[in-house]
């Protein structure tokens, strides 16, 4: 029954491959995001959704597309991955955009 | 353009001793500031928000718009407030407004 939940929790991988991490709200809520958390902790908003509508991309490489097949998921696919990528990522849910975030429990990227 | 200031990335304490976290903000319009918090392993999530006005484990956070500052407060630490704390603006809800982060404070509670 967690409320915002994220796979995989570790992803390792080489250079160059292209992976994609998912994302699930079970609140109800209308909008979703990603966050990246670099190794000092800088906590950076990357994109959010609402009601599966871009509404913010932060100047993020096109390698990186986010998906929204529906209001309760937002995945986020990376291709050609490069070392600078290496980062945790943080999927966050809000009932109403600048609303109180929920956040899952973050996927450890490293790429190697 | 929004702008979130934690001035301290380490802040040690004594428990027992009163604890000042510093956030400054820079924002045109009229902001909601929020703090958030990281317990070790665990994931992100919200300590407080100013609009709430309530005290969560003994923390309190007053908004001072002629300071532009948003300063976490709490009179005396304790052992499991160790944490890395963020402050959180958010603006006053135009389509392209987002939920910016300082660049966090980690809080190390001396014993």
């Amino acid at each position: 029954d967690t409320a915002v939940s994220q796979t995989p929790k570790y992803l390792v991988t080489q250079m160059g491959n292209d992976k994609s991490i998912k994302c699930e709200q079970n609140l109800g809520h209308d909008t979703m995001y990603w966050y990246k958390q670099d190794s000092k902790k800088f906590l950076k908003i990357m994109f959010s959704y609402n009601n599966k509508e871009l509404i913010i991309n932060e100047t993020v490489p096109n390698r990186f597309s986010p998906k929204s097949p529906d209001k309760a998921h937002l995945n986020l696919h990376i291709n050609s991955l490069e070392l600078g990528d290496s980062a945790v990522y943080f999927c966050a849910s809000s009932q109403r955009s600048l609303e109180k975030l929920f956040f899952g429990s973050g996927t450890q990227l490293s790429v190697l | 353009a929004q702008r979130v200031t934690q001035p301290e990335k380490l802040l040690s304490v004594f428990k027992g001793a009163p604890v000042e976290l510093k956030c400054n903000y820079s924002y045109s319009g009229s902001p909601e500031l929020f703090w958030y918090v990281q317990y070790s392993r665990q994931r992100l999530q919200l300590l407080l928000r100013h609009i709430s006005r309530e005290s969560i484990k003994g923390f309190t956070a007053d908004l001072n718009k002629g300071e532009t500052s948003f300063h976490l407060k709490k009179p005396f630490a304790q052992e499991e407030d160790s944490a890395m704390y963020y402050c959180a603006l958010s603006g006053q809800g135009n389509r392209d407004d987002k939920i910016i982060f300082g660049k966090g404070t980690r809080l190390h509670i001396l014993p």
